[in-house]
């Protein structure tokens, strides 16, 4: 079975520039999570989608980002425009609803803002 | 609020030592835990989970006790591996047994482990 996708892996691009992450989770789950891990620490939840619908994003900077699940199923976070400040790994995860949340992530977006 | 405090890395061993890495929560109600590991340059993959009180998880020679007296879920391998050099995290989910409870994760900070031939 395969995992939880992300592209791209890697992405450098200089500051007030946009961005964009993708994610495909696993076949068949219906709850998605894009992460946010800094260097050091343990990942943070930017939005959880149950489904195509939004059901926490209270801490997603709505000023500079943005996520959508098309279908409920593919994702993509954006940063429009991105700062020095957002460098880090981007994860995303995904787990079946109902279940006592075992996420699976994926390998990670690592951003760097020049 | 929910939190995790791991204890401090990065923790060095040599091959074939004991290894713990503690792990202590606050959290209301009754909580998953988790142990996820984080080998360089790959994602979080799940070591193992513990759902109600007095559980022990258990992977690839890892174990831990879900222990609500002492709210501690540490993480315990009699013998390391070179391979076992990774980053841990201590997680947990106010979503439990019960089905109750959110979907959100609240993670440690981390622990690097580097296990030396």
């Amino acid at each position: 079975e395969a995992g939880v996708v992300q592209s791209p892996r890697y992405k450098i691009i200089e500051k007030k520039q946009p961005v964009a992450f993708w994610c495909n989770p696993i076949s068949g789950h219906n709850t998605l999570y894009w992460y946010l891990q800094n260097l050091g620490q343990g990942p943070e939840l930017l939005i959880r989608y149950e489904n195509e619908e939004a059901v926490d994003d209270s801490q997603l900077p709505k000023d500079r980002f943005s996520a959508e699940r098309l279908k409920g199923v593919d994702s993509t976070l954006k940063i429009q425009p991105a700062e020095l400040g957002d460098s880090a790994v981007y994860l995303c995860a995904s787990s079946l609803v109902g279940t006592v949340n075992e996420q699976f992530f994926g390998p990670g977006t690592r951003l760097t803002v020049l | 609020g929910n939190s995790v405090t791991q204890m401090e890395g990065p923790v060095t061993l040599s091959e074939e030592a004991f290894l713990t890495i503690n792990c202590t929560y606050t959290a209301t109600g009754y909580p998953s835990l988790f142990w996820y590991v984080q080998y360089p340059g790959e994602g979080l993959q799940l070591l193992l989970k513990a759902t109600k009180a007095d559980d022990k998880g258990s992977n690839k020679g890892f174990e831990a006790t879900y222990r609500k007296e002492t709210t501690s879920f540490h993480l315990e391998k009699g013998s390391v591996q070179v391979s076992d050099s990774a980053v841990y995290f201590c997680a947990l989910s106010d979503r439990g047994y019960s089905g109750a409870g959110s979907y959100q994760l609240t993670f440690g900070k981390g622990t690097k482990l580097s296990v030396i031939p």
